[in-house]
């Protein structure tokens, strides 16, 4: 397993058009998150996944954005009707989580390259 | 909700020198994780390094050391001998401790530039 994996790495799509992302994260990772990055800023939290459960969702989720995660292995990232303010570099990253306690400890979370999207 | 706050957009160092880039951040809770994230140029982000905020002791990853002052609420990243491969946005980031919070609160990042 090389890492995270996101396809595809640029997307150019004309406004009102859908789009859909996928990442596969390593494969032994029971947690899967979602960010946004735009230009010369942080990248700021979408969603997330345990397994197949999507446990949290940003208010930045409008809803046009869906993400799945079928059977707990990749995930995909939706967005309908794109609009120019859509444009940015979509990550993903997983990690992996030994139980529902505090205290366990938990695993850092390797990022993906990104698929940078441009609405036009 | 926490926040994160790097207040230098870009820093500049001469190779084989030491540069320090600042973060602050704000949080009600008592234990959390602290880290350090380089993203070089179209490349994916990787971890520097982390601090557990239950941990006095300062965190150490060869030349990347860092300062955390809980009650400043201050985390800063020193790198020693720069290299030109450190070249890179540098995005503090901050976790809570309870697993249900797992996911990261970024700062605005600081680009660092390396000099010859």
């Amino acid at each position: 397993d090389t890492g995270v994996s996101q396809d595809p790495r640029h997307k150019i799509t004309k406004r009102g058009q859908n789009v859909t992302f996928r990442c596969d994260p390593i494969s032994e990772h029971n947690r899967l998150y979602w960010y946004r990055q735009t230009l010369g800023q942080g990248p700021e939290f979408l969603t997330y996944f345990q397994n197949e459960a999507q446990l949290e969702k940003s208010r930045l989720l409008s809803d046009r954005f869906s993400a799945e995660r079928p059977k707990g292995s990749f995930s995909t990232l939706e967005i309908q009707r794109t609009e120019q303010g859509d444009s940015a570099m979509y990550l993903c990253a997983s990690s992996e989580i030994y139980g529902q306690w505090e205290g366990y400890p938990n695993t850092e979370a390797f990022f993906g390259q990104g698929t940078r999207l441009t609405v036009v | 909700a926490q926040t994160v706050t790097q207040s230098q957009p870009e820093m500049s160092v001469q190779e084989a020198e030491t540069v320090t880039l600042s973060c602050t951040y704000d949080t009600s809770e008592s234990d959390y994780y602290l880290f350090w994230y380089k993203q070089p140029p179209s490349r994916q982000m990787i971890l520097v390094i982390r601090q557990e905020a239950y941990k006095q002791q300062n965190a150490t990853e060869n030349r990347f050391s860092v300062n955390f002052q809980k009650a400043a609420k201050s985390f800063s990243l020193k790198i020693s001998d720069s290299q030109l491969g450190d070249a890179a946005m540098y995005f503090c980031a901050y976790r809570s401790a309870n697993p249900a919070g797992n996911k990261l609160t970024f700062g605005g990042g600081t680009r660092v530039l390396v000099k010859p």
